[in-house]
C-alpha cells in the first residue's frame, strides 16, 4: 500500500541540527512532491516546504529559509528534512506527506523532535 | 504572508449542525481543503477542492466556499467528530494552514 514512514524520535540541544527521513513505498517515488509539516505541542499545523523528488527542486516557507534543507535519495525512495540552529521552540512533531492531486495523502506517522538543554 | 483565519473553537450538541469557517483573501481563486485531526494522530482529509468528499468520509461532512470564506459543515455531528479541524490552501509562495478549530460535541 501507499505509505511514507519516518525515522524515530530525536532529542537535540539548542544550536544543533536534526535530520529526519521519510521513506516512500507503494507508488512511483519521483511522481509526487513530498511536503513537511510540523506541529508544536498543543499548537496548529505549520507548513515548512516541499521537495520535488524527481528534480530535487525545493520550495521553503519564508520562516524556515536559511535554516532548512530538504533533499532526496532516489535510490532508496527517501527524502530528508534537515533543520539547523535548533531552538527550544522547534520542539514539535514533524510530518512528511505526499502531495496527491492538491492535498496531502498519505501522511507519515510523525517524528517528535525535542530541543532541550 | 498569507493567512487563513479560523475560529478557535466551536461547540455543538450531538445531532446538531456544526459550521466551521475559514477566511482568506485568496480563497476566491484557490481551493480550500479541510483536515480532521484527532488527538495524537496524523490529520485526515475530509473535504477537498472546496466541496468534494473523499471516499470513506461520512456524508454528514460537506464543504462550501463563497468569496473569501470557506465553510466546513457537519450535519448531525456525532461525538466521534470531536477533533481539531484545519483548513488549508495554496498561495503564490507555497501552502498555508489555518490556525485550527477545536470542535467539541457534547
Amino acid at each position: 500500500q501507499v505509505q511514507v514512514v519516518q525515522s524515530g524520535a530525536e532529542v537535540k540541544k539548542p544550536g544543533a541540527s536534526v535530520k529526519v527521513s521519510c521513506k516512500a513505498s507503494g507508488y512511483s517515488f519521483a511522481s509526487y512532491y513530498i511536503h513537511w509539516v510540523r506541529q508544536a505541542p498543543g499548537q496548529g499545523l505549520e507548513w515548512m516546504g516541499w521537495i520535488n523528488p524527481n528534480s530535487g527542486g525545493t520550495n521553503y516557507a519564508q520562516k524556515f529559509q536559511g535554516r532548512v534543507t530538504m533533499t532526496r535519495d532516489t535510490s532508496i525512495s527517501t527524502v530528508y528534512m534537515e533543520l539547523r540552529r535548533l531552538k527550544n521552540d522547534d520542539t514539535a512533531v514533524y510530518y512528511c506527506a505526499r502531495e496527491f492531486s492538491g492535498w496531502f495523502d498519505p501522511w507519515g506517522q510523525g517524528t517528535l523532535v525535542t530541543v532541550s538543554s | 504572508s498569507y493567512e487563513l483565519t479560523q475560529p478557535p473553537s466551536v461547540s455543538v450538541s450531538p445531532g446538531q449542525t456544526a459550521r466551521i469557517t475559514c477566511s482568506g483573501d485568496a480563497l476566491p481563486k484557490k481551493y480550500a481543503y479541510w483536515y480532521q485531526q484527532k488527538s495524537g494522530q496524523a490529520p485526515v482529509l475530509v473535504i477537498y477542492e472546496d466541496s468534494k468528499r473523499p471516499s470513506g468520509i461520512p456524508e454528514r461532512f460537506s464543504g462550501s466556499s463563497s468569496g473569501t470564506m470557506a465553510t466546513l459543515t457537519i450535519s448531525g455531528a456525532q461525538v466521534e467528530d470531536e477533533a481539531d479541524y484545519y483548513c488549508y490552501s495554496t498561495d503564490s509562495s507555497g501552502r498555508v494552514f489555518g490556525g485550527g478549530t477545536k470542535l467539541t460535541v457534547l
